[in-house]
């Protein structure tokens, strides 16, 4: 049971490119979600689905596209990468209850030069 | 914007004190959770308090909730050298699934 994974663990981009982050689950969670860490502050969501073929936009979604095509992942798509998403990106999941706790994968450092 | 505010930023103890960090949120809540975030790793879920209780206890943690002036702290008791690491308060601002986080609370504990 690997819980929540990320790939890669580093990335590093030029202004304009275009990359996938991936997440993928084996708790078979409804909800996953994508969220930004930048350095003095806390997570802000990006992106969330709460099942296959649903996704909604979080709090700071613009630059970023993601999909759910299946239970077990949500990647997360930089279509013309900018300095600004120079983060560190955490993908999340839970069951379905209100009283869930979510679960959190181990991150991907991204640099935007 | 922000849902949950810690306070303080950063706090600096001996080991064996208690630590007490404090969260403040603005809007209605179902329920409000804590986390520990150790350096470079991701969020680690240590407690969960729901709206219509005030006080909860896990180990060496403790948590209260006023939602009537919206805020929650944080107790680590008899603190550790591994308690070590950033936390961080988080809303859910009445929804099952949008979490919100506040900046975070620095905890540093000294052998």
């Amino acid at each position: 049971n690997a819980g929540v994974t990320q790939t890669p663990k580093f990335q590093v981009l030029k202004t304009g490119q275009s990359m996938t982050l991936q997440c993928a689950q084996d708790m078979n969670h409804e909800y996953m979600s994508w969220y930004r860490q930048d350095p003095g502050m806390g997570l802000r969501l990006i992106h969330y689905s709460v099942g296959a073929g649903i996704t909604d936009q979080g709090e700071v979604p613009n630059g970023y596209n993601v999909s759910r095509s299946t239970t077990e992942d949500f990647p997360l798509r930089l279509l013309s990468a900018a300095p600004s998403q120079t983060s560190v990106y955490f993908c999340a999941t839970k069951s379905g209850g209100a009283t869930d706790t979510q679960y959190f994968g181990p991150g991907t450092r991204l640099t935007v030069l | 914007s922000q849902q949950g505010e810690e306070d303080p930023q950063a706090l600096s103890i001996q080991e064996g004190e208690n630590a007490t960090m404090n969260c403040s949120y603005k809007t209605s809540i179902n329920n409000l959770q804590w986390y520990r975030q150790n350096s470079g790793r991701g969020l680690v879920h240590l407690i969960l308090i729901r709206s219509n209780e005030r006080e909860k206890h896990s180990g060496r943690l403790r948590v209260t909730l006023d939602t009537s002036k919206k805020s929650s702290s944080l107790l680590i008791t008899a603190s550790r050298a591994a308690d070590t690491a950033s936390y961080f308060c988080a809303t859910d601002g009445g929804s099952n699934y949008k979490l919100t986080f506040g900046k975070g609370t620095l905890l540093t504990v000294n052998p």
